[in-house]
């Protein structure tokens, strides 16, 4: 089993909509979670940082981290075609674990 | 703030040559600075921890003496590809240490390199 499962997709959208993204982990003793964006032949950008449970909100993206579950989740409201890229979460700590990446295509 | 440059962008080389990219924390001093492997359509892949002023620690499988990286400051780590080979060819990406605050990485924009 791996530490960190996501769904590769891709997962494809029309404008607007509101879009979900999930990892799930098995190592309870990560205690710090990412949500990185990275567009086609770039480095990753770190879009959402969370340390607890809870919900985090920046705008129009929204972090869920659910520590009893192991699941986190990342909600993008009213998408936009330049969300299109691949969306990696990250946990751990001083080395990250990340997860194999969802691809996101939102269809003007 | 948490700029990180990576230089070269590209880079084509001959079989057999060395190859040396640079990674730059450009607004913050970083103690740790870590380099990753992606290939296409895959997640990043760490290859080795570096630390300032110490030697670097290697994820199993990856070959010290092929990928050698050196942290000689606070905003610099170099990765040399000795010997490249056309398996060598990959998307290499660096990235820093938030600091003591977070947790978080920072990454550069990436360095792909071809082999030929």
């Amino acid at each position: 089993q791996k530490e960190v499962e996501q769904d590769p997709g891709p997962l494809s959208v029309p404008e607007g909509a509101i879009v979900s993204l999930n990892c799930t982990y098995s190592n309870s003793a990560f205690q710090y979670f990412m949500w990185y964006r990275q567009y086609s032949r770039k480095g990753p950008e770190l879009l959402m940082y969370t340390y607890s449970s809870g919900n985090k909100e920046d705008g129009r993206f929204t972090a869920q981290v659910d520590k009893s579950s192991k699941y986190i989740s990342l909600f993008i409201r009213d998408s936009q075609p330049s969300d299109s890229a691949t969306y990696l979460c990250a946990m751990g700590g001083n080395k990250l674990v990340f997860g194999a990446g969802t691809i996101l295509r939102v269809k003007s | 703030g948490a700029v990180v440059s990576q230089h070269p962008s590209r880079v084509i080389c001959k079989s057999g040559t060395s190859v040396k990219i640079e990674c730059r924390s450009l607004d913050f001093q970083a103690t740790t600075m870590f380099w990753y492997r992606q290939f296409p359509k895959k997640s990043l892949m760490l290859m080795a921890t570096s630390n300032e002023g110490s030697k670097a620690t290697y994820e199993q499988g990856v070959e010290k003496d092929k990928f050698l990286i050196n942290h000689a400051s606070l905003t610099l780590s170099t990765l040399t590809v000795t010997s490249a080979h056309p398996e060598d060819s990959s998307f290499y990406i660096c990235s820093a240490d938030g600091g003591s605050q977070t947790e978080t990485q920072y990454f550069g924009p990436g360095t792909r390199l071809l082999v030929l």
